[in-house]
């Protein structure tokens, strides 16, 4: 399998533009997670689905923040407006089960810069 | 609440041990273990289930004591290829199960020199 797969791999935009981060899970997998990774933070979980259901959103940090997932193969991040705060990496990671007995599988991440 | 490493930041010379350190103020489930060079995305460890459960990984092995709502992550021999940032991610326990989703603790940075 090729793993989970994310893109764009970087993105630079202006404040103000809206901005889409998509997300390929490994096949099969019935979890997806969306991370957001900064300094000052670390990695802090934004909103996880189970079997394309959002099951905890509550880490989404403004209205601004939204997620989907259309179908067990796809998801989106959008952002809108994008602010320069929200420059950060962003990891979408999938897991075959719930984490209490499987490990996630992290994509390599979506560098965000918003000027 | 996010789970607190530590040391921050070692520096060993190859062979060296090290230990590293995550504490969380709730009742744990299960503790992951992930590593993450600079760059890259997270790799996984080792999960621990229950509490006073030791795993290993070729030279890598980990505990987690569930009363004290602890896990040590040890490196033993340490190699140049250890070097990265160590996160444990902590499941709370939710009425006798996991509640599916992970706290990351903000890291240790490993450093091994030669």
């Amino acid at each position: 399998d090729a793993g989970v797969i994310q893109s764009p791999r970087h993105e630079v935009t202006e404040m103000g533009q809206e901005v889409t981060l998509r997300c390929k899970p490994i096949s099969g997998h019935d979890y997806l997670f969306w991370y957001r990774q900064t300094m000052m933070r670390g990695l802090e979980l934004l909103i996880y689905f189970n079997n394309n259901v959002p099951i905890d959103d509550s880490g989404m940090p403004e209205d601004r923040f939204s997620a989907k997932m259309p179908n067990a193969s796809f998801s989106t991040l959008k952002i809108q407006p994008s602010e320069p705060r929200d420059s950060a990496v962003y990891f979408c990671a999938s897991s075959l089960s719930g984490v209490s007995y499987n490990e996630q599988f992290f994509g390599p991440g979506t560098r965000l810069t918003v000027l | 609440q996010q789970p607190v490493q530590s040391p921050q930041a070692v520096i060993l010379r190859e062979g060296e041990d090290a230990v590293i350190n995550c504490s969380s103020s709730k009742a744990l489930y299960s503790v992951h273990w992930y590593r993450q060079k600079h760059g890259e995305a997270p790799v996984f460890l080792m999960i621990l289930l229950k509490g006073g459960e030791q795993k290993g990984h070729e030279k890598i092995s980990a505990s987690f004591n569930e009363k004290k709502q602890q896990s040590s992550l040890y490196l033993t021999a340490s190699q140049l290829s250890y070097s990265g940032t160590y996160f444990c991610g902590t499941e709370k326990a939710y009425s006798g199960a996991g509640s599916y989703q992970l706290t990351f603790g903000k890291g240790t940075k490993l450093s091994v020199i030669p």
